[in-house]
């Protein structure tokens, strides 16, 4: 079965600093998707970045980023700079074509001012 | 384009009712997704319609259904409500299956 682990259940980060957000997985495809979602508190879950598996570069969105290790199995999230806005839920999630999304447990972020 | 739609937002229920959940997609997708979150099991997966067919299924009792309509908006019930069903349900759509899905603001279940 398909199982995707973060292990940082909370953490915090001083607003303008950087937080990394560990998220590893486990898989037998060689073809798949990734993708980092947030959820902040009381309101919608929305899509914070997606990596391709074929792809070596890592996706980068303004100031979020991932280091994508494929043969680790890891996919960690980046925020530089961080922002009181960034104070959210975030999961990791896996897909495969053909297969459900399988989700992380989730890493609760707190930004501090 | 309008994101998803999920009606209605807040539901109370008693114990032994149904309840019925509907999920707009956003224009032009056609795989549908539900997921039940709770602060002890997370975001659990139920199922997933793609083109008016239920394509995967979560492992949750029968008392859990759903189904697409042709217009690609869908329904979720659930009978014979417990108390550990109450819950947020979040339904996401995307343009195809495996593709990145789009999440509506989900429904909040409590069931008394």
């Amino acid at each position: 079965a398909q199982t995707v682990t973060q292990s940082q259940p909370e953490m915090s980060v001083q607003e303008a600093e950087t937080v990394t957000l560990s998220c590893t997985y486990d898989t037998s495809e060689s073809n798949y998707y990734l993708f980092w979602y947030k959820q902040p508190p009381s309101r919608q879950m929305i899509l914070v970045i997606r990596q391709e598996a074929y792809k070596q570069q890592n996706a980068t969105e303004n100031r979020f980023s991932v280091n994508f290790q494929k043969a680790a199995k890891s996919f960690s999230l980046k925020i530089s700079d961080s922002q009181l806005g960034d104070t959210a839920m975030y999961f990791c999630a896996f897909i495969d074509y053909g297969q459900n999304f399988v989700f992380g447990p989730g890493t609760r972020l707190s930004v501090l001012p | 384009k309008a994101g998803v739609t999920q009606t209605p937002r807040y539901l109370i229920k008693t114990r032994g009712q149904q309840v019925t959940l509907s999920c707009s997609p956003i224009s032009g997708h056609r795989s549908v997704s539900w997921y039940q979150q709770t602060p002890g099991q997370g975001l659990q997966f139920l199922f997933e319609y793609f083109s008016e067919t239920q394509r995967n299924k979560g492992n949750f009792p029968g008392r859990f259904s759903g189904r697409q309509f042709s217009n690609s908006r869908s329904e979720m019930n659930v009978s014979t409500l417990e108390l550990g069903d109450s819950a947020l349900y979040l339904c996401a759509s995307s343009f195809s299956r495996g593709e990145t899905q789009y999440f509506g603001p989900g429904t909040r279940l409590l069931v008394l």
